[in-house]
């Protein structure tokens, strides 16, 4: 049974690093062709893709936040970690993790976490 | 970056209806196409990836068409839970687009 859930505070201040972790069970980021993504969602909003880690640990990111994320992972601990720095109150949103099935051949995500609002303000 | 367009953004109809929702990528994708149905609240739903293929458990009132850059989800015959959001997404190239939603209400 595989599960994901998004970990990580709700409140940041503007200008502070948001780390949010994905804690997952029911497969392995070791195995071929798995990868985690991150999505997030602003309140009454479309979904935004953010990233994805892959199980070689190759690295993407979204072209217009790129140089804010960073996505890594902790196969031990079967968990995946987002961070985004410089927080503004345009980043508040509920952020989404999921498993990516088959990635490396364009596989989709099957598998959701809950999400987890965060909220940016001072 | 791939756009993807989808149309309409929403969508008045009612139960029993057969409702059509476009979804336009900005190059080809072949049929790297999934379709999710998100309800308030709650986490996207994977409906149909990739492109035309019914996720298991989704009832078959749901279908989709589509490659290249054209695609269509339909639903047959509108049942109550069927009132959400939905949403297309590519996964031909990182990054991985979504489109802007639909939201699905009753009429």
């Amino acid at each position: 049974q595989v599960t994901l859930r998004e970990s990580g505070p709700a409140l940041v201040k503007p200008t502070q690093t948001l780390t949010l972790t994905c804690t997952f069970s029911g497969f392995s980021l070791t195995t071929s062709g798995m990868c985690v993504s991150w999505i997030r969602q602003p309140p009454g909003k479309a979904l935004e893709w953010l990233a994805r880690i892959d199980w070689d640990n190759d690295k993407y990111y979204s072209t217009s936040l790129k140089t804010r994320l960073s996505v890594s992972k902790d196969t031990s601990k079967n968990q995946v970690v987002l961070t985004m720095t410089n927080m503004d109150p345009v980043d508040t949103a509920t952020y989404f993790c999921a498993r990516v099935m088959g990635c490396g051949s364009r596989g989709t995500s099957d598998y959701w976490g809950q999400g987890t609002l965060v909220t940016v303000s001072s | 970056d791939i756009q993807m367009t989808q149309s309409p953004s929403s969508l008045s109809a009612s139960v029993g209806d057969r409702v059509t929702i476009t979804c336009r990528a900005s190059q080809s994708i072949s049929t790297y196409l999934t379709w999710y149905q998100q309800k308030p609240g709650k986490a996207p739903k994977l409906l149909i990836y990739p492109a035309s293929n019914l996720q298991s458990g989704v009832p078959s009132r749901f279908s989709g068409s589509g490659s290249g850059t054209d695609f269509t989800l339909t639903i047959s015959g509108l049942q109550p839970e069927d009132f959400a959001t939905y949403y297309c997404q590519q996964s031909y190239d990182t990054p991985y687009t979504f489109g802007q939603g639909t939201k699905l209400d009753i009429k």
